[in-house]
């Protein structure tokens, strides 16, 4: 019974490198959803799913892509780390009247 | 756009004493659900009241309740008999029922609890 997984829980990027983070739910939730969580800001959408092969973008797209290939999974990609990325980054999902379920979160510190 | 507002970005209470965390929202649905989710150190977010828009009934769940008023958008969380493990980090989150059912979040309150 995990629930929603991400991977990895702590990560150092050099300014520059390529990263994906990947969040797994074994739910079978139709809905997934990436925030990055900063100081004073609360969490803010990046970008989420409504069904497997979907994707659309949220409040702070910006520098972040993302896939949907398999239902379960949502991966959560930057190609070119900036400082302002480093962030604490949580992978949701959810399906219609349910509540939603959070991933332990991934500490990005990018240097 | 939906927006949420926490204006108390700090509140601390004494140990078994009752503690209001207040939250408005500003929305043109009318279906929609609202949260309060528990972030203790550990990072771990966790439900802890759950309210249907269209419920007249304020939720109730143990120690927990809100007051919910629908016509001026406010949400707040009250938090009865205060123990140490309700120090946290609370969040407010809104949540459209219209399709992609994704949370909007306020900027959070930092819940202080006084032995």
């Amino acid at each position: 019974n995990a629930g929603v997984t991400q991977t990895p829980k702590f990560r150092v990027l050099k300014t520059g490198q390529s990263m994906t983070l990947l969040c797994a739910q074994d739910m079978n939730h139709e809905y997934m959803y990436w925030y990055r969580q900063d100081p004073g800001m609360g969490l803010r959408l990046i970008h989420y799913s409504v069904g497997e092969g979907t994707t659309a973008k949220g409040e702070v797209p910006d520098g972040y892509n993302v896939s949907r290939l398999k239902k379960q999974n949502f991966l959560l990609g930057l190609e070119s780390a900036a400082p302002s990325q480093t962030s604490v980054y949580f992978c949701a999902s959810t399906e219609w009247d349910t509540e939603a379920f959070f991933g332990q979160g991934t500490r990005l510190t990018v240097v | 756009a939906q927006t949420v507002t926490q204006s108390q970005p700090e509140m601390s209470v004494q140990e078994a004493e009752t503690v209001t965390l207040s939250c408005t929202y500003d929305t043109s649905e009318s279906d929609y659900y609202l949260f309060w989710y528990k972030q203790p150190p550990s990072r771990q977010m966790i439900l802890v009241i759950r309210q249907e828009a269209y419920k007249q009934q304020n939720a109730t769940e143990n120690r927990f309740s809100v007051n919910f008023q629908k016509a001026a958008k406010s949400f707040s969380l009250k938090i009865s008999d205060s123990q140490l493990g309700d120090a946290a980090m609370y969040f407010c989150a809104y949540q459209s029922n219209f399709g992609n059912e994704k949370l909007t979040f306020g900027t959070g309150t930092r819940l202080t609890i006084i032995p």
